[in-house]
């Protein structure tokens, strides 16, 4: 059975750090992309980023980039995103996503974690 | 890098027929046929409903379908049932190489 678990629910205060997690099992971690989505409070789905878990290459929303690090363990089956200074507008609930492979590419998500809510105030 | 265009609600009485469209543009939408759909219910994960445009997983109703024309794709839901009641959401690949969600229908079962 696919799995997806990310860690509990943080608060934190603006300025301070924060990683993450999502560990993955059922499946081999490296077959699939995995993508994060936000969604902030009252509002709709947001997409991330994501990340090539065989070669750890990134790509990341336009809005974001900069804001947050994607990164992966693959000794652990784990991924991560990390914030190195949050806002107060980093509140919200974080999903870590699967990339599936349809017939022409993958290009949407089969598995989702049960996501992460982070709370960020002073 | 905006949202797609969705209606903010959609609502329909039991065996009824629904349709919720998803407007992009030629940079994602109508740049290729990788639009998914996906269901949230509050407390939920969400879970994938359509990809490819028209193509449902196993498992999933065949009172969902999908469909698209030019830059606006749309998801009918056919013979509506009270468990239908969810927030929908359409998303995209773009051109840029990234993904692009909808801004989310809630659909009420009247």
């Amino acid at each position: 059975e696919v799995l997806l678990v990310q860690s509990g629910a943080e608060v934190t205060k603006p300025g301070e750090s924060l990683r993450i997690s999502c560990k993955a099992s059922g499946y081999t971690f490296t077959s699939h992309w995995i993508t994060w989505v936000r969604q902030m409070p009252g509002k709709g789905l947001e997409w991330m980023g994501k990340i090539d878990l065989i070669d750890s290459s990134t790509k990341y929303s336009p809005a974001l980039q900069g804001h947050v690090t994607i990164s992966a363990d693959e000794s652990i089956n784990t991924a991560y995103l990390q914030w190195s200074s949050l806002e107060a507008s980093d509140t919200a609930i974080y999903y870590c996503v699967r990339h599936a492979l349809g017939y022409t590419g993958w290009h949407f998500f089969d598995y989702w974690g049960q996501g992460t809510l982070v709370t960020v105030s002073s | 890098q905006s949202a797609l265009t969705q209606p903010a609600s959609v609502s329909g009485s039991p065996g009824q027929s629904i349709t919720i469209s998803c407007t992009g543009t030629s940079s994602d939408v109508g740049a290729y046929n990788y639009v998914s759909w996906y269901q949230h219910r509050p407390g939920k994960a969400p879970k994938l409903m359509i990809f490819e445009v028209s193509n449902r997983p196993s498992g999933i109703s065949n009172r969902f379908s999908g469909s698209k024309s030019g830059d606006t794709a749309s998801l009918t839901i056919s013979g509506l049932q009270t468990e239908d009641e969810a927030d929908y959401y359409c998303c995209s690949h773009t051109s840029s190489s990234t993904w692009v969600f909808g801004g989310g229908t809630k659909v009420t079962v009247l």
